[in-house]
């Protein structure tokens, strides 16, 4: 099975702020990453899929890169509604299809 | 609306069952394929489970298989999940995700219920 490592675990950010999570594959993916956001009691909603594709209706203060097995999710400038916990999956290898453990975007 | 609801959660002692269901609404759900995915408190998520649209494919994580089967009938656009021999480690939100296949052999799971709680205890 592919193994997902997301770095940092959580990070604190005033609004505004340019912040960003890196997603590490155990193997290479090509571009089959996706992104989630999830926030406290509610389903994980898609944000990216395939490394760099804005889901539909996703703001475009949100941007995704990388291939292989290095990934980026960026916030250009934080909102307070995002303050949430995000996590990259790969479609690459299914089943399983695996996630990383989760980063937690606090508000500084 | 596109939408999927979850039911049949609840407090069930280890070793006992429960059946959970997920209802689709406002999309042609015989067309997808559908997973369920868990997270156990305070912790991350976890796929568990995915079936075709036609049930001719099914897999399971590791960590359910022989103890939990998936199905579905497209006549009442359903989604289930019986989950038999249950454990402390099961206890999770569980939720139903659609497989959404958007080209070059990607997918992603595009919609999620609610999720429905399963606690499992003595």
């Amino acid at each position: 099975d592919i193994q997902m490592t997301q770095s940092p675990s959580s990070l604190s950010a005033f609004v505004g702020d340019r912040v960003t999570i890196t997603c590490r594959a155990s193997q290479s993916i090509s571009n089959y990453l996706n992104w989630y956001q999830q926030k406290p009691g509610k389903a994980p909603k898609l944000l990216i899929y395939a490394a760099s594709s804005l889901q539909s209706g996703v703001p475009s203060r949100f941007s995704g890169s990388g291939s292989g097995t290095d990934f980026t999710l960026t916030i250009s400038s934080l909102q307070p509604e995002d303050f949430a916990t995000y996590y990259c999956q790969q479609s690459y290898s299914t089943p399983p299809w695996t996630f990383g453990q989760g980063t937690k975007v606090e508000i500084k | 609306e596109v939408q999927l609801v979850e039911s049949g959660g609840g407090l069930v002692k280890p070793g006992g069952s429960l059946r959970l269901s997920c209802a689709a609404s406002g999309f042609t759900f015989s067309y997808y394929n559908m997973n369920w995915v868990r997270q156990a408190p305070g912790k991350g998520l976890e796929w568990v489970s995915s079936i075709s649209n036609s049930s001719s494919y099914i897999y399971y994580a590791d960590s359910v298989k022989g103890r939990f089967t998936i199905s579905r009938d497209n006549a009442k656009n359903s989604l289930y999940l019986q989950m038999n021999s249950l454990r402390a480690e099961d206890t999770a939100v569980y939720y139903c995700a659609r497989k959404w296949d958007y080209g070059y052999y990607g997918d992603a799971f595009d919609i999620w219920g609610q999720g429905t709680m399963v606690t499992v205890s003595s």
